[in-house]
């Protein structure tokens, strides 16, 4: 049982390049999500996708587009990165529940602009 | 705006020590907490807690939630160095039931 599934691991990219970054999960989970972390500043939601066919911001969407492919599939791609989205990446899933979420995470993309 | 504090962002002990982490939060229409420990990667679910005064544990693990005082605790007895690691407090809450506000993290460091 893989749970969430996400790559690249380590990407290297020059100011301007786009690339996208590919997550899956095989949990059935109705909810997938994009969160970065940088150092002192927790983790920040990019956006999510509370089911297939749907994707909203989240708190830090700039810079970036999403694409919920199907219910498996949630990708994140950077269209003209920036040396300010060098960051850990990391794609979830959660099943909806009505108090509140248990979110499960995949194993990261480091991800350096220079 | 909804807001997770955790504290202390960093900590540590000694193998054997015992560890309360705290996390304290203001959000509208609260639904759950939820404790993570994140190791080099991912973060891993330890808790969730939607009733107040009622102890989840998993081993030396244990946590509590205070709905009265926005608080939660998370306890750590008889560390060892393996529970090196930081732990994250995330509140669930408002209308939407799909998104977390993460604190920052607690870096607890073990030491033998």
């Amino acid at each position: 049982n893989a749970g969430v599934t996400q790559t690249p691991k380590f990407q290297v990219l020059k100011t301007g390049q786009s690339m996208t970054l590919q997550c899956a999960q095989d949990m059935n989970h109705n909810s997938m999500y994009w969160y970065r972390q940088d150092p002192g500043m927790g983790l920040r939601l990019i956006y999510y996708s509370a089911s297939e066919g749907t994707t909203d911001k989240g708190e830090v969407p700039n810079g970036y587009n999403v694409s919920r492919l199907n219910k498996r599939e949630f990708s994140l791609r950077l269209e003209s990165a920036a040396p300010s989205q060098t960051s850990v990446y990391f794609c979830a899933s959660s099943v909806q529940g009505h108090s509140g979420n248990t979110i499960y995470f995949g194993e990261g993309s480091w991800l350096t602009v220079v | 705006e909804d807001k997770v504090v955790q504290s202390p962002l960093s900590l540590v002990v000694h193998e054997g020590d015992t560890v309360t982490l705290n996390c304290s939060y203001e959000v509208t229409n609260f639904r759950s907490l939820l404790w993570y420990k994140q190791e080099k990667k991912a973060p891993t679910f330890l808790f969730m807690l939607t009733s107040s005064g009622i102890e989840k544990k998993s081993g030396r693990l244990s946590s509590i939630l205070d709905k009265k005082e926005l608080f939660s605790i998370l306890n750590i007895t008889a560390t060892q160095t393996g529970d090196s690691a930081v732990y994250l407090c995330a509140v669930s809450s408002g209308g939407s039931n799909y998104k977390l506000t993460f604190g920052k993290g607690t870096l607890l460091t073990v030491n033998p």
